[in-house]
């Protein structure tokens, strides 16, 4: 079992709608998890963090976390084109480390 | 705030030459800064943990040897590859830990050895 475990897609949503992001954990003392956006050919950009259970609104951006599902997804309302990317659901391991899955490409279409 | 400077962007190189790649957080110190790799539509791989004053963390299966890292100060750290040959190239990325214990990222250096 990996890690970190995401859908690698393509998810595929029409401009406006809300895209889904899934993303699941093996390590239940997890405490830390991250959202990244990649687009193709660049670095990954910080969407957002959360470290509670519930769910944490930034925007357009909701990350929701689920500890006792060992659970965390990202909700994108009112989907643009410019939010087609890879997204990376990141888990802290330890006091430093960031594991990564394998990436969710959106394509949103207009 | 949180900005990581990545330089060169592009690094073009001959096989069996060295080559340095820098990683500068810029409104921030960071003790600590990561170095990945990243092969085309596969997820990050990390390749060493640094901490500034100190040896650089390895993962497994990454040569030391071949990839010094260097983490002088505070707010620099320097990935070299040494004698590098058409397999070293790849995308290499480096982050820093900043607010919040997330890590940020720099623009990336996309390395083609020829």
């Amino acid at each position: 079992q990996k890690e970190v475990e995401q859908n690698s897609g393509p998810l595929s949503v029409p401009e406006g709608a809300i895209a889904s992001l899934n993303c699941t954990y093996s390590d239940r003392g997890s405490q830390s998890f991250f959202w990244y956006r990649q687009y193709s050919g660049k670095s990954p950009e910080l969407i957002m963090f959360i470290y509670s259970n519930g769910d944490k609104e930034d925007g357009r951006f909701t990350a929701q976390l689920n500890k006792a599902s060992q659970y965390v997804s990202l909700l994108i309302r009112d989907s643009q084109p410019s939010d087609s990317a890879t997204y990376l659901c990141a888990v802290k391991k330890g006091a430093q480390k960031l594991v990564f899955g394998q990436g969710t490409r959106l394509t949103i279409n207009p | 705030g949180a900005v990581v400077s990545q330089h060169p962007s592009w690094v073009i190189c001959k096989s069996g030459t060295s080559v340095k790649i820098e990683c500068r957080s810029l409104d921030f110190q960071a003790t600590t800064m990561f170095w990945y790799r990243q092969f085309p539509k596969q997820s990050l791989m990390l390749m060493a943990t640094s901490n500034e004053g100190s040896k650089a963390t390895y993962e497994q299966g990454v040569e030391k040897d071949k990839f010094l890292i260097n983490h002088a100060s505070l707010t620099l750290s320097t990935l070299t590859v040494t004698s590098a040959h058409p397999e070293d190239s790849s995308f290499y990325i480096c982050s820093a830990s900043g607010t919040y214990k997330a890590q940020y990222f720099g623009a990336g250096t996309r390395l083609s050895v020829l």
